[in-house]
């Protein structure tokens, strides 16, 4: 079945450093794929997605592109803030419009 | 997308009780589905709310546990039965509008905590 597979942390970085999370899938037909950011306390929230090869979704600094060919979405920003810190979900969505999650990264950014 | 309120956003319940959330958006939408976060976990779909219709539950999940409703195409229940400190998680609900499978929008959250 369809599954995600995420870079586990915690990751902690300095502000203005250079954030990578990986993402790769499995998926039996054409996915779509998606970052969600959760807040310390707060809901999920959408950063961003891509709904198909080479597509690159970008929100907020951050950017993924859709690599089909190895089956990768990785999570990119150039320049973290403190605000940045919150846990990172990467998630695919089948066709069947349910969401299979990764097991979320937590990533936390020092002054 | 779709904005949907949730309710409550957290309770401290005793074990044995049950305890019922509330998801409301604000426009008609195709799909609503309920996940459970357990601590520091991530998301595992509960069940998918069927307007109308009894839910489709995932494997592991069960109707006596977590009897859902969906009366209308804007408002789902999830209800945490005979609860235990195992079911101290974050229940969150989910909705997809019609023809778009992208815009998925979650509420946000109910912490509940069985003591």
């Amino acid at each position: 079945g369809d599954s995600v597979t995420q870079m586990e942390g915690p990751v902690t970085l300095s502000e203005e450093a250079f954030l990578t999370i990986n993402c790769t899938y499995t998926a039996t037909g054409y996915p779509s794929l998606f970052w969600y950011v959760q807040y310390p306390g707060e809901g999920l929230q959408l950063l961003l997605k891509a709904t198909k090869a080479d597509d690159k979704g970008s929100n907020k600094g951050f950017e993924a592109t859709y690599r089909k060919e190895t089956t990768s979405f990785h999570l990119e920003k150039g320049s973290v803030q403190v605000s940045d810190s919150a846990v990172y979900f990467c998630a695919l969505s089948d066709g069947d419009y349910k969401l299979s999650f990764g097991a979320g990264t937590t990533v936390t950014v020092r002054a | 997308s779709a904005v949907i309120s949730q309710k409550p956003s957290r309770d401290i319940c005793q074990r044995g009780t049950s305890l019922t959330i509330q998801c409301q958006v604000d426009s008609q939408v195709t799909m609503m589905f309920w996940y459970r976060q357990q601590p520091g976990q991530s998301l595992t779909l509960i069940a998918t709310a069927n307007q109308g219709s009894e839910a489709t539950y995932e494997s592991g999940f069960v109707i006596d546990k977590f009897p859902i409703s969906r009366p209308n195409l804007t408002f789902s229940t999830l209800t945490v039965s005979n609860m235990s400190p195992e079911d101290s998680s974050i229940y969150l609900c989910s909705a997809v509008p019609a023809l778009s499978r992208e815009d998925y929008t979650f509420g946000s959250g109910t912490r509940l905590t069985v003591v």
